[in-house]
This record gives C-alpha cells, sequence and structure tokens, in this order.
C-alpha cells in the first residue's frame, strides 16, 4: 500500500520557537494533503487542507499566520509551527490523498511536539 | 451542530468473538464514511470505505454497514483476535471535497 511519512517522530522545543514538521508520499504522488491534530483521548482535527502549488485552505478558528503551510512538490508538505507555546503541544499526523475514485487518505505516523 | 459520535467506553471481547462498534453522526449528509485503526502513538489507517449508496461492504474478518436513515455506521470484526486491539476510528466526508471528520474512536481490548 501507500506510504507517508513524517519527519521528525518527536520533537522538544522551548516556547517563542518555530518548528517544521515534513510530510512525504514515499512512493506515490498527492496533490493534496491534509494535516491534522489530536490531543489525548480525542478525535483528529483538521487544521488545514495543502494543496500542491497553491495556498493552503485553512479550517475554521486554525491561524493562518501560525500554523504556515508549504506544498511545495507533489510528495512534500510541510507545517511550520511558529513561535510555539505550551498549548500547541500535541501529535500532528498528516494525510496524503491518493488519486482515483477510491479517495483513501494514507496517514503518516504522526509527530509528537511538546513545548516546554 | 455536526456530532459524529462512537462510544467512549473500551469494549472488552473475548478472543473468537465478534466486535461491533457503532458510529453515529448528526447534522451531516456524508458521501461516504471510513473507519479508520489507530494504535497508540501512531497515525491512522485505513481500513474500509462505505458509500452512501452502498448498505454493507466487507473485507476479511471486518464488515461495515452503513444506514443513513437512522445515520448509523456499525464495524464489525468477527473471530477476533489479541493483535485486533486498537482505537477504532469512523471519519465521514461531506460531497465534493475529501475532507474527512473524525469520531474520537472506540477502543476495543481483545482478551485471550
Amino acid at each position: 500500500g501507500a506510504v507517508v511519512s513524517q519527519h521528525p517522530s518527536r520533537v522538544i522545543c522551548k516556547s517563542g520557537t518555530s518548528v517544521k514538521i515534513e510530510c512525504r508520499s514515499l512512493d506515490f504522488q498527492a496533490t493534496t494533503m491534509f494535516w491534522y491534530r489530536q490531543f489525548p483521548k480525542q478525535s483528529l482535527m483538521l487544521m488545514a487542507t495543502s494543496n500542491e502549488g497553491s495556498k493552503a485552505t485553512y479550517e475554521q478558528g486554525v491561524e493562518k499566520d501560525k500554523f504556515l503551510i508549504n506544498h511545495a512538490s507533489l510528495t512534500l508538505s510541510t507545517l511550520t509551527v511558529t513561535s510555539a507555546h505550551p498549548e500547541d503541544s500535541s501529535f500532528y499526523i498528516c494525510s496524503a490523498l491518493a488519486g482515483g475514485p477510491r479517495n483513501e487518505q494514507f496517514f503518516g505516523p504522526g509527530t509528537r511536539l511538546t513545548v516546554l | 451542530s455536526q456530532k459524529i459520535e462512537q462510544n467512549s467506553e473500551a469494549l472488552n471481547i473475548q478472543e473468537g468473538k465478534t466486535a461491533t462498534l457503532t458510529c453515529n453522526y448528526t447534522n451531516y449528509s456524508p458521501a461516504y464514511l471510513q473507519w479508520y485503526r489507530q494504535d497508540p502513538g501512531r497515525g491512522p489507517v485505513f481500513l474500509l470505505l462505505i458509500r452512501e449508496n452502498e448498505k454493507e461492504k466487507r473485507k476479511e474478518r471486518l464488515k461495515v454497514t452503513f444506514d443513513t436513515t437512522l445515520k448509523q455506521s456499525l464495524f464489525h470484526i468477527t473471530a477476533s483476535q489479541p493483535a485486533d486491539s486498537a482505537t477504532y476510528l469512523c471519519a465521514l466526508a461531506s460531497y465534493g471535497n475529501n475532507r474527512l471528520a473524525f469520531g474520537k474512536g472506540n477502543q476495543v481490548v481483545v482478551i485471550p
């Protein structure tokens, strides 16, 4: 099946710093990728839709200037958490949409962000 | 408001029995519904997709039903095994886009 990777798998940073998370589709091209955030015991919450070659579409309540998304190629999307604060600590997961009629999203393994 | 509800209590089940999970939704008109498996600290893994005009889908030991009148999907794991222990998420997608809305998930524990 299709494989999506994320890097890093976990990161600890100081408050006020920026953190970049990479999402790669390893064996397929994805014009659309999604970024989710998941707090403990909670559902995955969609943050934004990342489209290759165009601006990301953010969900209501998600600050686009805080969560910068770049989808520069058909296999790579990046999420940068700018000026991170402890409340940004969470599990960030990306997914890549496979083409065709199956509408499958393949998820990455997630990135655990801890902001001190 | 839109809601996707899954049972918050873990389902403990004896090995070999059938586990049945429920996903109820309100104020959605989904084009399709998906079920995922998520292990602790990992991303979700796709299991099954069922469209709004389909009643039932099967894949190996898994079966999903979709009742758009009741606004409910049932997810069955037959002949359950300890390796099936995980959290199972349902997710809905609306017409015209592939944005998924997830339930909180329902944990399954298969007891040997």
